[in-house]
């Protein structure tokens, strides 16, 4: 069936660098794109969104990529802290107008200082 | 005050047990959902609301139930609890297209 999935599932890196989350996806009829953050205890927290109809979108220290040619999301956090060490999900509106929401495994994010 | 809020936060019960977990918002918004997470599974969808009068079972329903009671209340019950519905419960809300507002989550542990 169709699914939201990650290429890591794990990754480390220094303070200051820039990280990068890769997630696959196969739905091709999917139109929206989330990123979510997930704190230890917390509930998941927006980041950014992209629609079908773009490539790229730029927010605070966040950049979401869309290959719609190889089905693929990229998550980019500039000059990574401390804090963004998080569990970070992807997730596709494959519900079309229902805007259902199919999200991926998640990827643990650890950043060290 | 949270936008999304759910009770209890945490619960232990014994299986067999009938359990409510609830959500309100404060964002005014239509849709509401309740997910269900495991680890290394991600988050899973039970049920969903459109509107007060408007119930959707997602792809993990059986076992759980729920009710609308108002735009701003959403209730997910399971009527006998068993082991493998441990879990962390989310409560989520949009306004249509777009993002989901996720609650802070409930963990339950049946025993």
């Amino acid at each position: 069936g169709e699914s939201v999935g990650l290429h890591l599932p794990t990754l480390s890196v220094q303070e200051g660098d820039n990280s990068i989350i890769n997630c696959a996806y196969s739905n091709s009829a999917s139109d929206y794109f989330i990123w979510y953050k997930q704190e230890s205890g917390k509930g998941p927290q927006f980041i950014i969104d992209i629609r079908s109809n773009m490539d790229k979108r730029q927010g605070q220290r966040v950049t979401v990529l869309l290959n719609k040619t190889v089905k693929h999301l990229s998550l980019q956090i500039a000059a990574t802290q401390p804090g963004d060490s998080a569990v970070y999900f992807c997730a596709e509106n494959s519900g079309g107008s229902n805007y259902k929401l199919t999200f991926g495994k998640g990827t643990l994010l650890t950043v060290n200082p | 005050d949270a936008d999304v809020t759910q009770t209890p936060r945490n619960r232990i019960t014994k299986t067999g047990k009938r359990i409510m977990l609830e959500c309100s918002q404060t964002k005014g918004h239509d849709r509401m959902y309740w997910y269900r997470q495991d680890p290394g599974l991600g988050l899973r969808l039970i049920y969903y609301s459109f509107d007060v009068k408007d119930i959707n079972k997602g792809e993990i329903s059986d076992g759980y139930s729920v009710s609308r009671q108002a735009q701003a209340k959403f209730s997910l019950s399971l009527e006998s609890a068993i082991p493998n519905q441990t879990a962390l419960y989310f409560c989520a809300t949009s306004a249509g297209e777009g993002e989901q507002y996720f609650g802070p989550g409930t963990r339950l542990t049946v025993t």
